[in-house]
């Protein structure tokens, strides 16, 4: 089975273009996560959908962030306009049953904005 | 801000054995997971402990004492491949299930 699918890998934008990041994940996971890595702060949650459905979006930086999930098998990562603050390794990750305690990682989106 | 700690860094030899330690802080606890990361690739999961007491795969072991709010990454008959950031995960206080935090990685280098 294929594990969760993340695109692009790398993305080198210019300051105040719009970035969109994209995950597909593991059929019949239910909670789908997206979460940001960087030296300074390292593993950051940012947010987090059930069913397709925004639970938790408090760690979202601020209003250029957005993510949505229209459906089970794909969400997306938005920042607009992108600043060079926000240049780092964006993960996501998909859960079956979150009392397993374990997540299911992609291979990650590296952001560079100049 | 964060409240799970671990040491920034850990070295040790092949063929020894090192344990990483957690300590953290919840008022919401539903277990603590650790995850291992090569070299900035994907995160992958390693153990989940919900209970007190010792969790055994292989040549990795992890515990948890919820009384003492610590748990621990065993590694046993270290490898040259085990040389990875090692991370240890659990909701953060007053979090409602599935809001999970990441401690700040410990950085493991097996020397040969």
């Amino acid at each position: 089975d294929a594990g969760v699918i993340q695109s692009p890998r790398h993305e080198v934008t210019e300051m105040g273009q719009e970035v969109t990041l994209r995950c597909k994940p593991i059929s019949g996971h239910n909670s789908l996560f997206w979460y940001r890595q960087t030296m300074m702060r390292g593993l950051e949650l940012l947010i987090y959908f059930n069913n397709n459905v925004p639970i938790d979006d408090s760690g979202m930086p601020e209003d250029r962030f957005s993510a949505k999930m229209p459906n089970a098998s794909f969400s997306t990562l938005k920042i607009q306009p992108s600043e060079p603050r926000d240049s780092a390794v964006y993960f996501c990750a998909s859960s079956w049953d979150l009392n397993t305690g374990e997540l299911f990682f992609g291979e990650g989106s590296r952001l560079t904005v100049l | 801000g964060q409240s799970l700690e671990q040491p920034s860094e850990v070295t040790a030899v092949e063929g020894a054995i090192v344990q990483i330690n957690c300590t953290y802080q919840t008022s919401g606890f539903y277990g603590l997971s650790w995850y291992q990361q090569h070299d900035g690739g994907a995160p992958t999961f390693l153990s989940y402990n919900a209970l007190d007491g010792l969790e055994e795969t292989g040549r990795f072991s992890s515990f948890l004492s919820r009384s003492d709010s610590y748990g621990y990454l065993l590694l046993q008959e270290l490898q040259m491949k085990d040389s990875a950031s090692y991370f240890c995960a659990g909701p953060d206080r007053g979090s409602t299930l599935g809001r999970l935090y990441f401690g700040r990685g410990t950085q493991l280098t097996v020397w040969p």
